[in-house]
Formats: C-alpha cells, sequence, structure tokens
C-alpha cells in the first residue's frame, strides 16, 4: 500500500515569497504523482501531475514539482508566491503498476500568504 | 456546469438515522470514486465503480456503508445507523477509464452527526 508525507502542516509567507512544499512518498512500485490545490471555500482542483517522462512537470499559475524517484519525492514549488495562492495543497499518489487508480493522499499543507 | 456534482451539499442528522449522498460525475467519465475527508487531514478512499461495477472498496467502508451506481452514471452513498464519527466530508471524483485517468473533485457533501 502506498503513503504520502508532507511535512510541512502550515506555512506562512509573504507576498513575492519563493514556495518549496515537500511531499515523500512510499511505494516499491511505479507511481503517478499529483498536487491538487483547495482555494478557501471551492473543491479540490488538479494543479499537476507526473505520469512519465520529464520529471520537471509544470502545472497552472506557475507552479513546478520535480519527481526525485531515488529520494521518492515529489516537492511543488512556485519562484514568487501571490495572496491568490493561499489555500490548501495535497500531494497524491497513485500505484501505475497495479492498475489501482484509487488516490492516496498526504494529509494536506495550508499556504497563507501575506500581502 | 459540467463538473462534478454533489447533493445535498451538507446534511445534519442525528445519531442512528440513515443518510444518502448522490454523486453526478462528469457525463463522460466511466470512473467514479468516493472518498471521505476530515478535519486536517487529505482524503481517504472509500470505493470506486467503473460504468456501474463496484470494483474496489477500502477497508474503511464498514458494513453500514453501501454505495451503488446503478446505471454506471449517478452514484449514492448510504450510511445506515449513522455514528458521530462518520462526521466529515464526503468527496466524489470521477475520471475516465483510459488515457490521463486524471480525477475531477465535486464539491463534496458535509455530513454532521449530532
Amino acid at each position: 500500500a502506498q503513503s504520502v508525507s508532507q511535512h510541512n502542516h502550515h506555512v506562512i509567507l509573504s507576498e513575492a515569497a519563493s514556495l518549496e512544499l515537500g511531499c515523500n512518498y512510499s511505494y516499491g512500485g511505479t507511481v503517478n504523482l499529483f498536487w491538487y490545490v483547495q482555494y478557501p471555500g471551492q473543491h479540490l482542483q488538479l494543479l499537476l501531475k507526473y505520469f512519465s517522462g520529464d520529471p520537471l512537470v509544470k502545472g497552472i499559475k506557475g507552479f513546478e514539482a520535480e519527481f526525485i524517484k531515488s529520494k521518492f519525492s515529489f516537492n511543488l514549488r512556485k519562484p514568487s508566491v501571490q495572496w491568490s495562492d493561499t489555500a490548501e495543497y495535497f500531494c497524491a499518489v497513485n500505484a501505475k503498476d497495479t492498475g489501482r487508480r484509487a488516490l492516496t493522499f498526504g494529509s494536506g499543507t495550508r499556504l497563507q500568504v501575506q500581502p | 456546469d459540467t463538473g462534478v456534482s454533489q447533493d445535498p451539499r451538507h446534511k445534519i442528522t442525528k445519531r442512528g438515522q440513515n443518510v444518502t449522498f448522490r454523486c453526478d460525475p462528469i457525463s463522460e467519465h466511466n470512473r467514479l470514486y468516493w472518498y471521505r475527508q476530515t478535519l486536517g487531514q487529505g482524503p481517504e478512499f472509500l470505493t470506486y465503480f467503473q460504468n456501474e461495477a463496484q470494483l474496489e472498496k477500502s477497508r474503511l467502508l464498514s458494513d453500514r456503508f453501501s454505495a451503488e451506481r446503478p446505471k454506471g452514471s449517478f452514484s449514492t452513498l448510504e450510511i445506515q445507523r449513522t455514528e458521530q464519527g462518520d462526521s466529515a466530508m464526503y468527496l466524489c471524483a470521477s475520471s475516465l477509464a483510459e488515457g490521463a485517468q486524471e480525477q475531477f473533485f465535486g464539491p463534496g457533501t458535509r455530513l454532521t452527526v449530532l
């Protein structure tokens, strides 16, 4: 079974600061990796995904994430955050090799961007 | 709006009562998933369907929980004899079975059991 760890539970940044949110997963096989975002009062939205190929993936709103297989990590980055990035961010994984598509989520990181 | 919809958005019930939630997926999506999310946690998988077939159920899904997708379109999740520990946000997601298989989430149904 997979598991996902997000070590930063609550992050507070000022606008224009750089962001990096950690995500580590535990699974011995091949995986698909996702970052979802939940803005206040809204439902979960896909931010970006990694299925295969270039380990550096770019998503919406200037976000990117890098898959480092040797570290079982998929950290989310943004060079300059905006107040509108205030949201909760969830890392998720599913097992590619089993065909099972249910997502396993981390516990989330609440990002607060101060103007 | 052609996204995933869920009804009701909020449900307050007394312990011991039965509740039923509905999910309407994106119309061309043949996979439908149910997740549960409690405060401060990420969503946890409950069950999923491909068309009308229920292909997997989590160990979290006790005997009091049942889900159906009778015609391969909308789905219902029923909780019988609700307990206070059932209080949570119940999320529905849908995806295609082929290709990118990205899951698109609905707004959720927030259940409060008194």
